[in-house]
């Protein structure tokens, strides 16, 4: 257990829909990261925030948005969803950044139909 | 940016033999390097890291890896393999002054009994 708590665990929804991942990261922990893995794209970086506040994007859509609460945990927003939004998105934390240990949850799958 | 390349997608290795898994990596600036472990339908979970120092790193479940800054490497060994070690392996790279991971496709290993 990485001490990283992911909501919910499978997810099955319709195109066009929107849906809400939650993510509570290890007690301690300033940063968390989102990250998407498909079949075709491997693991991708997607966002990432330092206590509060957003430090860095990656292959992150439009439709997609994030954020981080002020207790620390994030949520991460998709909306318009596509077929192609089917995917494993992990959350994970770390103390703060570079060189730290990143910690990953288990992840939650998403399916769109 | 960094970018990672492992270079086998599947490993097939009987039990008890050794094993190495290859990772090669390209970044501008000096870099920390992880290797992941994906255990089916898990998260990921750290195996080990090289933040500096001993080039020769030592991780968990019996697994070392060397790097090697002439070659841009980061191969991951085991002496023996065992049933448990099935997984897909994660190569990752962190470039200095950034806080998110740069993940290779994948190693799927299959110990076969």
């Amino acid at each position: 257990d990485s001490g990283v708590t992911q909501t919910p665990k499978h997810l099955i929804t319709a195109t066009g829909q929107r849906v809400t991942l939650r993510c509570s990261p290890r007690s301690g922990d300033l940063s968390v990261y989102w990250y998407q893995q498909s079949l075709d794209q491997g693991l991708q970086f997607l966002i990432h925030y330092y206590n509060g506040e957003e430090r860095a994007k990656g292959n992150i859509l439009e439709r997609f948005s994030a954020q981080q609460f002020p207790d620390l945990h994030s949520e991460l927003n998709l909306s318009s969803l596509e077929l192609g939004d089917s995917a494993l998105y992990f959350c994970a934390s770390s103390v703060s950044g570079a060189a730290n240990t990143i910690y990953f949850g288990e992840g939650s799958w998403l399916t769109v139909v | 940016a960094q970018s990672v390349t492992q270079l086998d997608s599947q490993v097939p290795v009987f039990e008890e033999a050794p094993v190495e898994l290859r990772c090669n990596y390209s970044s501008s600036v000096s870099v920390y390097l992880f290797w992941y472990v994906q255990y089916p339908n898990q998260g990921l979970q750290l195996l080990l890291k090289y933040l500096s120092g001993s080039t020769l790193v030592k991780g968990i479940n019996g697994f070392e890896a060397e790097f090697n800054k002439s070659q841009t490497s980061f191969h991951l060994r085991k002496p023996s393999v065992h049933i448990s070690d099935t997984a897909e392996y994660f190569c990752a790279v962190q470039g200095a002054g950034s806080y998110q991971l740069t993940f290779g496709k994948g190693t799927k290993l299959s110990v076969i009994p």
